[in-house]
């Protein structure tokens, strides 16, 4: 099984400061990571497909990288309704696994 | 725009089974992987298994001796059967869709989630 860890745990930042959340991989996914954003009592919504890949209606101040084993998600100019959590998923092999998740706090 | 509507009673005496239906809206249940996904209170997301169109199924090894999937192309519906249930059961459980029809893919769609508590 693949383990995916994602750091920080948690992250507390200011209205308009970028936002860098990592997830590491256990072994290569090549780049089939993909990341989501789950707000309280929702259920988690795709934001970026394939490491880098947008998806269609979400904000363009969200950004992925990476390939391999390391990954990150970028929010630049953080808004006030970005303050959630946010998992990471791999679907290179199965059984597919997530990240334990990073919430995200405004200060 | 495909919706995905988990269906199934909230509470399950310990050592039954949990059964759940997903419900597909419209779209078409056919040629795309579905998958079961569960999340307890305050913790991460849980790949519990997935269903082919087909009737073809992959589950996680940490419960493949409990689970049982199936799809009804009729009704445009998969279920999830999870036997011997106990406590650390007790979760909200998604339904998602993955996104290419050949997967593996991003979950593109996903249900509203359905709670689960194990009590007797």
């Amino acid at each position: 099984e693949i383990v995916l860890t994602q750091s920080p745990d948690f992250q507390s930042v200011t209205p308009k400061e970028k936002v860098t959340i990592t997830c590491r991989a256990s072994q290569s996914i090549g780049s089939n990571l993909h990341w989501y954003q789950q707000k309280p009592d929702q259920s988690p919504k795709l934001l970026i497909k394939y490491a880098s890949q947008s998806i269609s209606g979400v904000p363009s101040r969200f950004s992925g990288s990476g390939s391999g084993t390391d990954f990150t998600l970028t929010i630049n100019s953080l808004e006030a309704e970005d303050a959630t959590t946010y998992y990471c998923h791999q679907s290179s092999s199965l059984p597919w696994t997530f990240g334990q998740g990073t919430k995200v706090e405004i200060k | 725009q495909v919706q995905l509507q988990e269906s199934g009673p909230g509470l399950v005496k310990p050592s039954k089974t949990l059964s759940l239906t997903c419900t597909v809206s419209d779209g078409s249940i056919s040629s795309y992987f579905w998958n079961w996904i569960r999340q307890p209170a305050g913790k991460g997301l849980q790949w519990i298994g997935r269903i082919y169109s087909s009737g073809s199924t992959n589950y996680n090894p940490s419960l493949k001796s409990r689970v049982t999937m199936s799809v009804d192309t009729s009704k445009n519906q998969f279920s999830l059967k999870l036997r011997s249930v106990t406590a650390a059961d007790t979760a909200v459980y998604f339904c998602a869709r993955e996104e290419a029809e050949t997967g593996p893919d991003a979950f593109d769609i996903w249900g509203q989630g359905t709670m689960v508590t194990v009590s007797s």
